[in-house]
């Protein structure tokens, strides 16, 4: 059974702070990575797709690392917004047969003004 | 408009009634992808269309979901009989990659169905 953890489940910050959040993953037959941002009432908006050891990815304040060695991926935010407020999701894929993204719970983050 | 369109976005059904979930997804896009998020889970796989071929349903949990894309476009996901287990979103993406596990996929806001 394939299994993606995800921690912390929820994180309060306040406005300012930067913050951080862990995906693990099985490293063997790893495929992709891929980050979503699921604001509430809207739909999972892809951030990120990492596929190398070593990746790094950025999009604004935002940032995502990957080892594949170690079946690890870390989300970085820096400089924390009200609009950051999401639930972060975190998916993989295997290169063993033809299989669907295997998503995370995700972790819900709340920016406090 | 250029997304995923999923329609009711909210349904209440009373337990044994029947309910349908429909999805439009971004023009092109060749496959698609249902998916059931409970509460305080992630999204779970439910099944696959590769244009109009369900080429996995290995996520459906029961026969009493069913789900179709008969002309390869629009989607629709049946639960018959629903029960209070089936309360959850339902989410529905689509991608131009013919691999399930290339490419990136584009959601809908999902439909919340509760049973009550």
């Amino acid at each position: 059974i394939l299994n993606v953890e995800q921690s912390p489940q929820s994180l309060h910050v306040q406005e300012g702070d930067s913050t951080n959040f862990t995906c693990s993953f099985p490293s063997s037959n790893f495929y992709a990575l891929h980050w979503y941002r699921w604001e509430t009432a809207k739909s999972p908006e892809a951030l990120f797709v990492m596929t190398l050891n070593g990746d790094e990815k950025k999009k604004g304040r935002i940032s995502a690392t990957l080892n594949t060695k170690e079946g690890y991926s870390y989300l970085y935010i820096k400089g924390s917004q009200p609009e950051d407020s999401a639930t972060y999701l975190c998916a993989f894929t295997t290169n063993s047969g033809n299989t669907p993204l295997v998503f995370g719970k995700g972790t819900r983050l709340s920016v406090i003004a | 408009g250029a997304g995923v369109s999923q329609s009711p976005r909210y349904k209440v059904a009373k337990r044994g009634q029947d309910v349908a979930l429909r999805c439009d997804p971004i023009s092109g896009h060749v496959s698609l992808f249902w998916y059931q998020q409970a509460l305080g889970q992630g999204p779970e796989f439910l099944t696959y269309f590769q244009n109009e071929a369900q080429l996995d349903k290995s996520g459906l949990p029961s026969d009493r979901f069913f789900a179709e894309r008969p002309e390869g476009s629009v989607s629709t996901l049946k639960i018959q009989r629903t029960q209070q287990e089936d309360s959850a979103v339902y989410l529905c993406a689509s991608s131009l990659a013919l691999i399930l596990r290339a490419g990136e996929l584009f959601f809908g806001e999902g439909s919340r169905l509760t049973v009550l």
